[in-house]
């Protein structure tokens, strides 16, 4: 079966800290994205990349940053962590030339 | 801007009530759609996808969804709604020339006994 992984499900890190949230994917998708989702705004895009070390800006790339150097895996970086970033962080990859993604389980990350 | 609205952000229905959805996007040209699903607890699943072809497409669960593309809906549709039916519903939309789908707030579905 095909996956998305997300290292953590739940995350409590305290402003300021810098913080890493992992995606691993074993599909082989050049495509995989970042974004977050809150209630009553649903899903925003923070980054993406389409092949490894390269990276696109989302909708809402304030305060985070990402890491692909290897094609199985994404990281997105909270560079100092503030309370406005509590939320659920969704991982999701594609293959080229389909556009349907295969979405993580989420991490909820709570900044306090 | 490039948007998708979702009308409905929170739905009440009885079980063997008829459930629609409404989804519009603002976009113009080719576009793909999908319906993604997340009942409570669980990761998002694709409900159903429209790339080409025949407008009315049949997803998992006895869902269904018509392509309007006079109207750039995409509404999701289901005659007879179960209680585990109850999950929040999105819809999203990628355009030929963007690599990520746009996804619109949501609904919040609950289906009573």
């Amino acid at each position: 079966d095909v996956k998305v992984t997300q290292s953590s499900r739940y995350l409590v890190k305290r402003t300021g800290e810098k913080v890493f949230l992992e995606c691993v994917q074993d599909m082989d998708h050049e495509n995989m994205f970042w974004y977050r989702q809150d209630p009553g705004l649903g899903l925003r895009l923070i980054y993406f990349s389409y092949d490894v070390k390269m990276k696109e800006k989302g909708d809402i790339p304030e305060g985070y940053s990402v890491s692909r150097e290897k094609k199985e895996r994404f990281s997105l970086i909270l560079e100092s962590a503030s309370t406005n970033q509590t939320s659920m962080y969704l991982c999701a990859s594609r293959p080229t030339g389909y556009y349907g993604y295969t979405f993580g389980s989420g991490t909820r990350l709570t900044v306090v | 801007a490039q948007s998708v609205s979702q009308h409905n952000h929170h739905v009440i229905l009885s079980e063997a009530a008829s459930l629609e959805l409404g989804c519009n996007y603002s976009y113009g040209g080719t576009v793909n759609l999908f319906w993604y699903v997340q009942y409570p607890g669980q990761h998002l699943q694709l409900l159903l996808k429209y790339f080409s072809g025949d407008p009315l497409v049949k997803g998992i669960k006895g869902f269904e969804a018509e392509f309007i593309k006079s109207k750039f809906s995409f509404n999701l549709r289901k005659p007879s709604v179960q209680w585990s039916d109850t999950a929040e519903y999105f819809c999203a939309v990628n355009s030929n020339s963007g690599y990520a789908l746009n996804f619109g707030k949501g609904t919040s579905l609950l289906v009573t006994p």
